[in-house]
């Protein structure tokens, strides 16, 4: 079964400045997709971003870009200029053809005015 | 954009009960799927369905049946409610594909007693 990792239950950064969390997933499988999603406090999960694994272009979307590694099996995001509405979990996930999408246990981030 | 509603934010119920839990989207989405979210655990999958009356067992359906009668709701089923069933609850929809996104509804936080 696919496995993905976030080895950093809770992190912090300062309002305005750069922030990488990090994420590693197990697979055999060549063509997949990864995604991270935000779930701030007492709010919908939303879709952050999203990564084909077949595109070696880093996926980026307005402030919140992502360090894809394949080789590596690594899927870290990176948030710029952190702002208060960063506040959230974090989650990594994993998906391929035919099966379901799996989930990282979660990042807290916490943003410091 | 699209909605995923679920019937109730908080439920609290007691042990033995038959419980339900509705969710119901308004895209026309083919996958859904209930998910139970613990800290320090991530999003586990509960059941999922690609189609009405369609049903699937994901990683954890001890204890849960789920009915999907119509294509927009997905009702999640408690037989025997028991208190290591507290938790928060989220559905979420999405098209066919395993890049499509997936859409959550707010979450029920469920309480045993």
């Amino acid at each position: 079964a696919q496995t993905v990792t976030q080895s950093q239950p809770e992190m912090s950064v300062q309002e305005a400045e750069t922030v990488t969390l990090s994420c590693t997933y197990d697979t055999s499988e060549s063509d997949y997709y990864l995604f991270w999603y935000k779930q701030p406090p007492s709010r919908q999960m939303i879709l952050v971003i999203r990564q084909e694994a077949y595109k070696q272009q880093n996926a980026t979307e307005n402030r919140f870009s992502v360090n894809f590694q394949k080789a590596a099996k690594s899927f870290s995001l990176k948030i710029s200029d952190s702002q208060l509405g960063d506040a959230a979990m974090y989650f990594c996930a994993y998906r391929s053809a035919g099966d379901k999408l799996t989930f990282g246990t979660g990042t807290r981030l916490a943003v410091r005015p | 954009d699209v909605k995923v509603t679920q019937s109730s934010r908080y439920l609290v119920k007691r042990t033995g009960e038959k419980v339900f839990l509705e969710c119901v989207q308004d895209m026309d989405h083919e996958n859904m799927f209930w998910y139970r979210q613990d800290p320090g655990l991530g999003l586990r999958l509960i059941y999922f369905s690609y189609d009405v009356k369609m049903k699937e067992k994901g990683d954890i359906p001890e204890g849960y049946s789920v009915s999907r009668e119509k294509k927009e709701r997905f009702s999640l089923i408690l037989e025997s409610a028991s208190t290591n069933q507290t938790s928060m609850y989220l559905c979420a929809s999405t098209l066919q594909g395993a890049h499509q996104p997936q859409h959550f509804g707010d979450g029920t936080r469920l309480s045993i007693l």
